[in-house]
């Protein structure tokens, strides 16, 4: 079945780059999501990639997809503390009905 | 504002008391789902819903059930919850059709219980 890896924690400092990484085992995902989970808040949106795509860049974040691989990276530039939370890697399949979540990563951002 | 609403935000309850996790959304999407969110194991879904009247198992449907009787709605129900179903769960929904299937989130329902 699939199944999604993150690592649980990354911690930099406010002004670095934060990378999150993201590996998959279904080589037929269509799309592949970043999730943000701010404390005490559901999940939002940050961005996605379509399958046939290698990269997308949105203002501060850069997705990295190496299909070869199964890896999925979040680069986050100049990191803030608002940018502190948990992101979550995800992927779905050919079909609508399922998007499969990692176990999520914890950023912590320090001043 | 475009939403989706989950109720009771936070409960307590005990073991075998029948209840009812509400979930509901004014975007007008085909899909819903529900998820559950425990340490370490990230999102797991639970039940999902393509349309009115049509529902399918998650990866872990035991325990609950759900109904789809109008397209707003899709509750999650415990008929005799026991403590391992204690955890966060989350509700979302999604259009079929364009924005790379987005799925918005409620803002979850603690669960507790004893």
């Amino acid at each position: 079945g699939e199944d999604v890896e993150q690592s649980l924690f990354l911690s930099v400092r406010e002004g670095d780059s934060s990378v999150i990484n993201c590996t998959y085992t279904d080589s037929s995902s269509t799309y592949l999501y970043w999730y943000k989970q701010e404390p005490g808040a559901g999940l939002q949106l940050l961005t996605y990639i379509f399958s046939n795509m290698d990269m997308k860049q949105d203002q501060r974040l850069t997705v990295l997809l190496n299909k070869k691989d199964k890896h999925l990276s979040l680069r986050i530039a100049d990191t803030q503390t608002g940018d502190s939370a948990i992101y979550f890697c995800a992927e779905r399949g050919p079909g609508f009905q399922k998007l499969v979540f990692g176990t999520g990563t914890r950023l912590l951002v320090s001043p | 504002e475009a939403q989706v609403t989950q109720n009771p935000r936070y409960l307590i309850t005990v073991t075998g008391k029948k209840l009812t996790v509400t979930c509901s959304q004014n975007m007008n999407h085909e899909y819903m789902s529900w998820y559950r969110q425990d340490p370490g194991l990230g999102l797991r879904q639970i039940y999902y819903s393509m349309n009115v009247e049509v529902t399918d198992k998650g990866d872990v449907p035991e325990g609950y059930k759900v109904s789809r009787k109008e397209k707003r709605n899709f509750p999650l129900i415990l008929e005799s919850p026991s403590p391992n179903q204690t955890s966060l769960y989350f509700c979302a929904s999604s259009p079929l059709a364009g924005s790379g299937g987005e799925l918005f989130f409620g803002e979850g329902s603690r669960l507790t219980v004893l």
